[in-house]
């Protein structure tokens, strides 16, 4: 089936500093990307919808100068999150869209403590 | 606009016992509905989709959903729950269409007591 893979698992990193996070489809062109914040025992909220070649749509009250998504491939999508503050520490979550009937594959998640 | 809603946020089965979660969906048009599961500090997979063809849904590792158009609903069921059910369930809604984005439900915890 189709898997997406994500990178970093986990990342800590300094106050003010920025961190990129992966999300790589293996084996299908994923021509979407969605990006996902979650915090602890709450539900996904969509932060942007990235397509292939053109700037991501970012949603309501997310900072787009903050989370800078990138998706120059088919294959590969990034989320930058720049300058980190604790605040940011959260859960990120990608997922792909290649098939109008299929339920999206996630990614494994990325655990970011901004210390 | 779409939303799905699950009522509750914490489920305690003993294992061995039917497990029932519920989700209630919101759609001007008739949408496409999605049960996925989260462990810890992972990412969600996909248990199964409704994609308008059969409304009784089977998906993976033992659980089924209805359509039920009249209800709006969804409900999530699994005859003899495990202790490997334990998870995040989360109920998603999405129109049809290529990449349309998911909406999730507040997502469900469920215990499964030995």
């Amino acid at each position: 089936g189709a898997v997406v893979s994500q990178h970093p698992s986990w990342v800590i990193c300094k106050s003010g500093t920025s961190v990129k996070i992966e999300c790589r489809s293996l084996d299908f062109q994923a021509t979407t990307m969605f990006w996902y914040r979650q915090f602890p025992k709450q539900s996904l909220m969509l932060m942007a919808t990235s397509n292939e070649g053109s700037k991501a749509t970012y949603e309501q009250g997310v900072e787009k100068d903050k989370f800078l998504i990138n998706h120059a491939s088919l294959t590969l999508s990034t989320l930058t999150v720049t300058s980190a503050h604790p605040e940011d520490s959260s859960f990120y979550i990608c997922s792909a869209g290649g098939q109008a009937l299929s339920g999206y594959t996630f990614g494994s998640g990325t655990r970011l403590t901004v210390v | 606009a779409q939303s799905v809603t699950q009522l509750g946020s914490h489920v305690s089965v003993s294992e061995g016992a039917l497990v029932l979660l519920r989700c209630n969906y919101s759609s001007s048009v008739p949408p496409y509905l999605f049960w996925y599961v989260q462990y810890p500090n992972q990412g969600l997979q996909l248990l199964l989709k409704y994609t308008s063809a059969a409304t009784l849904v089977k998906g993976i590792n033992g659980f089924e959903a209805e359509f039920k158009k009249s209800e709006t609903s969804f409900h999530l069921t699994k005859p003899s729950a495990h202790m490997s059910d334990a998870a995040e369930y989360f109920c998603a809604v999405r129109l049809a269409g290529a990449n349309s984005k998911l909406t999730f439900g507040k997502g469900i915890t469920l215990s499964v007591r030995p």
